[in-house]
């Protein structure tokens, strides 16, 4: 069973460049989160797909968009980027459904310097 | 306004003795609470949960306290091992269908040989 794994695992872009982050999900998995960590903080939830849907939002702006294909797995695609998009992307990948206990399961992330 | 806090950025234990991480939470609405481990350079990875419905969950060494009343939950290791040594966070969810998890802003844990 692989676990979840993210690509590419450091990107350094320009501000207003727009930046494509990939993550495969857990076998078996059909919900994948993504979420954004700074420096020093814990992370934030950006937004969640559920069987190729968007499933909830945190508090980002529409120029952070995702897709989720029918292998399960997800892009998070940022457009005009600025200075403060600078931190750890972390895909995180869950069983779905209704069950409460459903676990979330992390990759290694995405580093984005944004220059 | 943070839903979950760990107010002590940092703890530093003796190998062999227990670490106790602590976090508080604001919201009414979580019913399911997480510790996560993070070492440099890796994502988190899921140690322990427990559901609203308990008030203690163990796994091995660890053991997760969780006080209603309070909005208090804690993390007991022991005993703590070097290999220990890593960021913790805290993370909760609450009904809703995206789950999402709100973190602390972590604990520092340093176990000492």
């Amino acid at each position: 069973e692989t676990g979840v794994t993210q690509s590419p695992t450091h990107l350094i872009k320009t501000r207003g460049q727009q930046v494509t982050l990939r993550c495969s999900s857990q076998s078996g998995h059909n919900t994948v989160s993504w979420y954004q960590q700074a420096l020093g903080q814990g992370p934030q939830f950006i937004f969640q797909y559920y069987r190729e849907e968007e499933n909830g939002r945190g508090n980002f702006p529409p120029r952070f968009s995702g897709l989720q294909f029918p292998n399960y797995s997800s892009e998070l695609n940022v457009n005009a980027l600025e200075l403060d998009d600078s931190a750890l992307y972390l895909c995180a990948s869950s069983l779905g459904g209704l069950d409460y206990t459903d676990t979330q399961y992390f990759g290694p992330g995405t580093r984005l310097t944004v220059l | 306004d943070q839903q979950v806090k760990q107010n002590s950025p940092s703890l530093s234990v003796q190998e062999g003795r227990i670490s106790i991480l602590n976090c508080d939470y604001t919201n009414s609405m979580f019913d399911y609470f997480l510790w996560y481990k993070k070492y440099p350079a890796e994502g988190p990875t899921f140690l322990i949960s427990i559901s609203s419905i308990k008030d203690k969950n163990e796994d091995g060494r660890f053991t997760v306290f969780l006080n209603k009343s309070a909005k208090h939950l804690s993390l007991h290791i022991v005993p703590s091992q070097p290999g220990d040594s890593a960021v913790y966070f805290c993370a909760a969810s609450g009904s809703g269908s995206a789950r999402q998890l709100t973190f602390g802003s972590g604990t520092q844990l340093t176990v000492l040989p």
